[in-house]
């Protein structure tokens, strides 16, 4: 199956500092990628989906000046959080879906903390 | 709006008890209804996609089945390494937007 990556897998910020999340598709051109946030023991939650070459179109409630989204090559999606807060801390997973498929292949995900 | 409904949220099987996985849906015009397993701490991995009433799909244990109303996962003598949550999701078509609606998920637990 298709393969997503992403960098880092782990991170630890302070408090008002800005993180920069990586998620390349590896072995497919993705069209689209997604950016999901979850939470312990809940389901994924949709905060933008990116086109290349486009803006990206963020959920209701998703404040897109504090998660940058740049999705600037059919290979790479970056999720920049600014001024990152404790509760910002989560777990964060992308997935790419290839031209021509439904389907969607997301990454290993990506641990957040924030102190 | 699009809802889907997993149940039970969690269930405990013996290795080798057979059961079964539910969801539900309601979508106006479904593109695809997609099966995941996810690992503690791991991103969702891809198993399955059904597209319409009556297709069937299987991958070793897992057997998934689409009605008009809802999909089920048929695990065959579940073994320990089966122990995940799985997600279901559905995706219709939203002003050309190819997001999926999840379930809450169904954690499994085979004990050996």
């Amino acid at each position: 199956g298709a393969v997503v990556s992403q960098h880092p897998s782990r991170v630890i910020c302070k408090s008002g500092t800005s993180v920069k999340i990586e998620c390349r598709s590896l072995d497919f051109q993705a069209t689209t990628m997604f950016w999901y946030r979850q939470f312990p023991k809940k389901s994924l939650m949709l905060m933008a989906t990116s086109n290349e070459g486009s803006k990206a179109t963020y959920e209701q409630g998703v404040e897109k000046d504090k998660f940058l989204i740049n999705h600037a090559s059919l290979t790479l999606s970056t999720l920049t959080v600014t001024s990152a807060h404790p509760e910002d801390s989560s777990f964060y997973i992308c997935s790419a879906g290839s031209r021509g498929g439904y389907e969607q292949y997301f990454g290993p995900g990506t641990r957040l903390t924030v102190t | 709006e699009d809802q889907v409904t997993q149940s039970p949220e969690a269930l405990r099987l013996q290795e080798g008890e057979s059961s079964s996985l539910n969801c539900s849906y309601t979508v106006s015009g479904l593109r695809g209804l997609f099966w995941y397993r996810q690992d503690p701490g791991k991103g969702p991995e891809f198993l399955f996609t059904l597209y319409s009433a009556g297709e069937e799909k299987e991958k070793e244990r897992l057997k998934a089945t689409l009605t008009k109303k809802e999909s089920f996962l048929h695990i065959t003598a579940p073994k320990p390494e089966d122990s995940a949550t799985y997600l279901c999701a559905v995706q219709a078509p939203q002003g050309g937007s190819e997001k999926l609606v999840f379930g809450k998920g169904m954690k499994l637990t085979v004990n050996p």
